[in-house]
């Protein structure tokens, strides 16, 4: 157990709706990192937040979003959905001057039907 | 831009036979390198990390790295493999500015056969 944690675990939705996946990092670390793992593009990097503030930005459509809370925890947030975006949505955290070594939960899977 | 690459997609050893999972890094200055394990349906363990000095790294669960540099290189090894070894194995380059954010291979299934 990371002491990352991660909800939901599963989702199943339809094309173009919107959901949430939220992660809380684990105690004392402030900056979250979302990653997205599919089959095709394989783990990719998203966007990460330190201490509230956006750090860094990666593969990350305009159609997704995420944001981290002042308790820390942060949001992923997914937009008009497409087939395409099925996939496993990893959070990870690490904690601060500890440079590089994330920390990940155990994922939500997306399935967009 | 960093890059790493995983050459093998699937790897197969029979338990108790040892193990070298291959990874080459493309960046420009010193990296930040790691090895993570996946187990099906499990999130990301980080095995072992190099961050500077000594180029043989430990990590959990008997493993061990060596970072070359004249290679491009961080090869995960371990001399005995059990069973629960059998796995996903990502390796992944970190940089050096603030951000962090880790850029990983497109890993290594590794298959353990009695």
């Amino acid at each position: 157990d990371s002491g990352v944690t991660q909800t939901p675990k599963h989702l199943i939705t339809a094309t173009g709706q919107r959901v949430t996946l939220r992660c809380s990092p684990r105690s004392g670390d402030l900056s979250v990192y979302w990653y997205q793992q599919s089959l095709d593009q394989g783990l990719q990097f998203l966007i990460q937040y330190y201490n509230g503030e956006e750090r860094a930005k990666g593969n990350i459509l305009e159609r997704f979003s995420a944001q981290q809370f002042p308790d820390l925890h942060s949001e992923l947030n997914l937009s008009s959905l497409e087939l395409g975006d099925s996939a496993l949505y990893f959070c990870a955290s690490s904690a601060p001057g500890s440079v590089g070594a994330q920390y990940f939960g155990p994922g939500t899977r997306l399935l967009v039907l | 831009a960093q890059s790493v690459t995983q050459p093998d997609i699937h790897i197969t050893v029979s338990e108790g036979a040892s193990l070298e999972l291959r990874c080459n890094y493309s960046y420009g200055a010193t990296p930040y390198l790691f090895w993570y394990v996946q187990s099906p349906g499990q999130g990301l363990q980080l095995l072992l990390k190099y961050f500077s000095g000594d180029t043989l790294v430990q990590g959990i669960k008997g493993f061990e790295a060596e970072f070359k540099r004249s290679q491009s290189s961080f090869n995960l090894r371990k001399p005995s493999v059990h069973w629960s070894d059998a796995a996903e194995y990502f390796c992944a380059v970190g940089t050096q500015t603030g951000a962090n954010n880790l850029f990983f291979g497109t890993g290594t299934r590794l298959t353990v056969i009695p």
